[in-house]
């Protein structure tokens, strides 16, 4: 069964602040990808990556950066978090070239 | 612009009742997932499909590369089937999902 993790699964940050969303996986999938979903929108792909020391930019990435430490690990850094990044975050994993992606529980993140 | 064109938006079932979701796809995609966003929010995988039929249950889902488009058939809803149901699909020569905007299901006893 596929497993990944999210942490926070909530986070209240303020304004300016630095926010740190962390996924783990125990799939060995080479990709793993980071989404925020807004209403109206859909899910939106953030970053993603090939593998441990890559990471990409998706359709989104303005205001995030990604950092890929390890196979299993995938993070989400919001430097300077504004309000506009109020969302729920999801991360995914999947071995790429169009495979099944499966996804965490999800962060809810509030930026006040 | 947008790739996947999701309908209905919402869509309201008696129990024991049955409907269609379908998506269309503007590019070719390489493959395609349904997902059940259930009432806490998790995203629960229904369906991935590269081409073809699966069924699962009272669920069934098609995806037809050549025209572009897929479909999810609910039949003999249940209450536990109501959430919101999303598309979504991997265009070629891309990396990570593109997904609807979603279709509310309320089924009703």
């Amino acid at each position: 069964e596929a497993a990944v993790t999210q942490s926070p699964r909530n986070k209240v940050a303020v304004t300016g602040g630095k926010v740190t969303l962390s996924c783990n996986q125990t799939n060995n999938h080479n990709n793993m990808y980071w989404y925020r979903q807004d209403t109206g929108h859909g899910l939106r792909l953030i970053h993603y990556s090939y593998g441990a020391g890559s990471t990409e930019k998706g359709d989104i990435p303005d205001g995030y950066k990604a950092s890929r430490p390890s196979q299993e690990n995938f993070s989400l850094i919001l430097e300077l978090a504004t309000p506009s990044q109020t969302s729920v975050y999801f991360c995914a994993s999947g071995t790429g070239g169009g495979a099944e992606q499966f996804f965490g529980p999800g962060t809810r993140l509030t930026v006040l | 612009g947008d790739q996947v064109e999701q309908s209905p938006s919402a869509l309201s079932l008696h129990e024991g009742t049955g409907s269609a979701l379908r998506c269309n796809f503007t590019t070719t995609m390489r493959a395609v997932q349904w997902f059940q966003q259930n009432s806490r929010g998790s995203l629960i995988n229904l369906f991935y499909l590269a081409s073809g039929t699966k069924e699962n249950g009272r669920l069934k889902s098609t995806f037809n590369s050549k025209e572009s488009y897929s479909t999810l058939h609910i039949r003999d809803a249940q209450l536990e089937d109501s959430g919101t149901y999303f598309c979504a699909a991997e265009a070629r020569y891309a990396q990570g999902l593109t997904f609807g905007l979603g279709t509310r299901v309320s089924v009703f006893p």
